[in-house]
């Protein structure tokens, strides 16, 4: 039983460098999403996916992020010329639209760190 | 406004004891549904227990039950039996309408088992 996971699980970057994270859902999930959790908080939504397409971003998500979900499989989420604001939990969960309460599956999460 | 509401920011139970974490929730749709997620401190997300605004009964799942109040907005969890691995970052969070998938989560209730 695999259930969603993520790469890298902690990334340390100096501001201005671009990163990438990896998001791979559970696989017969059609429905991905991105929250981002700052420390305290709880997790609050970027953007989510239906297979290939996306479907609803956040006002959190400026242009500086963007976020990809080619085939309606693994998802990538981008942030370029990353802020010292940027730091925090980015956390990818994956749900079943054929299921009623379509819970949703969150990964371990990757802890980015920016200096 | 806050669509979720949990006013407890620490929680601390003797193990074996029960423990009541509060969430209230804000909204207007008549269709939305509840969920409570666990943090532990390597940071996944676990889900835990769901209850659908139509749902006629409190759900239960093993130690952790909901008690649901429509009419107060108020869906609190019960842990009951509690043990250290409890120890935890707990999350309520809502997703409202038919048609909206995205997680509105609150601030979260630290709770503490002690031996």
């Amino acid at each position: 039983d695999t259930g969603v996971s993520q790469d890298p699980r902690h990334k340390i970057t100096k501001r201005g460098q671009n990163v990438t994270f990896r998001c791979d859902p559970i696989s017969e999930h059609n429905r991905l999403y991105w929250y981002r959790q700052t420390l305290g908080q709880g997790p609050e939504f970027l953007t989510y996916f239906q297979n290939e397409a996306q479907l609803e971003k956040s006002r959190l998500l400026s242009d500086r992020f963007s976020a990809e979900r080619p085939k309606g499989s693994f998802s990538t989420l981008e942030i370029q010329r990353t802020e010292q604001g940027d730091s925090a939990m980015y956390l990818c969960a994956s749900s079943d639209r054929t299921i009623l309460q379509e819970t949703q599956y969150f990964g371990p999460g990757t802890r980015l760190l920016v200096l | 406004a806050q669509k979720i509401t949990q006013t407890q920011p620490g929680m601390f139970v003797q193990e074996k004891e029960a423990v009541t974490l509060d969430c209230t929730y804000d909204t207007s749709d008549p269709s939305y549904g509840l969920f409570w997620y666990k943090q532990p401190s390597s940071g996944e997300m676990i889900f835990l227990i769901y209850q659908g605004s139509y749902d006629q009964q409190n759900a239960t799942e093993g130690r952790y039950s909901l008690n649901f109040q429509k009419a107060r907005k108020s869906a609190n969890l019960v842990i009951s039996a509690s043990q250290l691995g409890d120890s935890a970052m707990y999350f309520c969070a809502m997703r409202e309408g038919a048609d909206d998938y995205k997680l509105s989560f609150g601030a979260g209730t630290t709770v503490t088992v002690r031996a």
